[in-house]
């Protein structure tokens, strides 16, 4: 078993949708908490930034952490095409290394 | 603020023939990482240096591959020789130490043929 496990998509939606990517996690010690978008042919591109639980807001952009479901969440207000990539959820234990998710394709159709 | 720039951005290379990628993480941050990146899969750590100490080379193939970070700066990471399995985009990232806020660069995409 992974110790981050993410489902894989595509996940396909229509422009302004709400979207919910996901991820769920095995290690207990993980305390940061880290989305990233890339898109094709490009460098992952840090969202989100999240220190032990809670929610935190950037925008269109709500990134939730749930410490004792093990369970991470990145939702996305008002989706545009421009939204379409692949998220990408990392975690870490302080001074560690990031372990990342497989990944989630997601497509915005206008 | 510049980010962090890797180069060469594509790599095509016959097999068994050596390859080195180069790395300049944003100024300031003391933690490097390589990593390795497949098509469809989430980003595997190669290696972790803090400074110019390499603090996590447990993944790395050291029969084939090494690392550097002189000064603890830039960085190299070289393959030798190269094998069709290594056929990746390589990535590095750099942060402040013990934070897990990482920024990646564009990455390397290596062909071996």
């Amino acid at each position: 078993q992974k110790e981050v496990e993410q489902d894989p998509g595509p996940l396909s939606v229509p422009e302004g949708a709400i979207v919910s990517l996901n991820c769920t996690y095995s290690n207990s010690a993980f305390q940061y908490f880290m989305w990233y978008r890339q898109y094709s042919r490009k460098g992952p591109e840090l969202l989100m930034y999240t220190y032990s639980s809670g929610n935190k807001e950037d925008g269109r952009f709500t990134a939730q952490v749930d410490k004792s479901s093990k369970y991470i969440s990145l939702f996305i207000r008002d989706s545009q095409p421009s939204d379409s990539a692949t998220y990408l959820c990392a975690m870490s234990k302080y001074g560690n290394k990031l372990v990342f998710g497989a990944g989630t394709i997601l497509r915005v159709k206008s | 603020e510049a980010g962090v720039v890797q180069s060469p951005r594509y790599k095509i290379i016959e097999k068994k023939q050596p390859v080195a990628f180069w790395c300049n993480p944003i100024s300031g941050h003391n933690t490097l990482y390589w990593y390795l990146q497949n098509l469809g899969q989430g980003p595997e750590l190669l290696i972790r240096y803090e400074n110019e100490e390499a603090v996590d080379d447990s993944q790395l193939p050291k029969d084939r591959f090494s690392a550097e970070r002189l000064k603890g700066v830039d960085s190299t990471l070289k393959i030798q020789p190269a094998e069709l399995g290594d056929s990746a985009v390589y990535l590095c990232a750099s942060s402040l130490s013990g934070q897990g806020e990482a920024f990646f660069g564009q990455g390397t995409r290596l062909t071996v043929v």
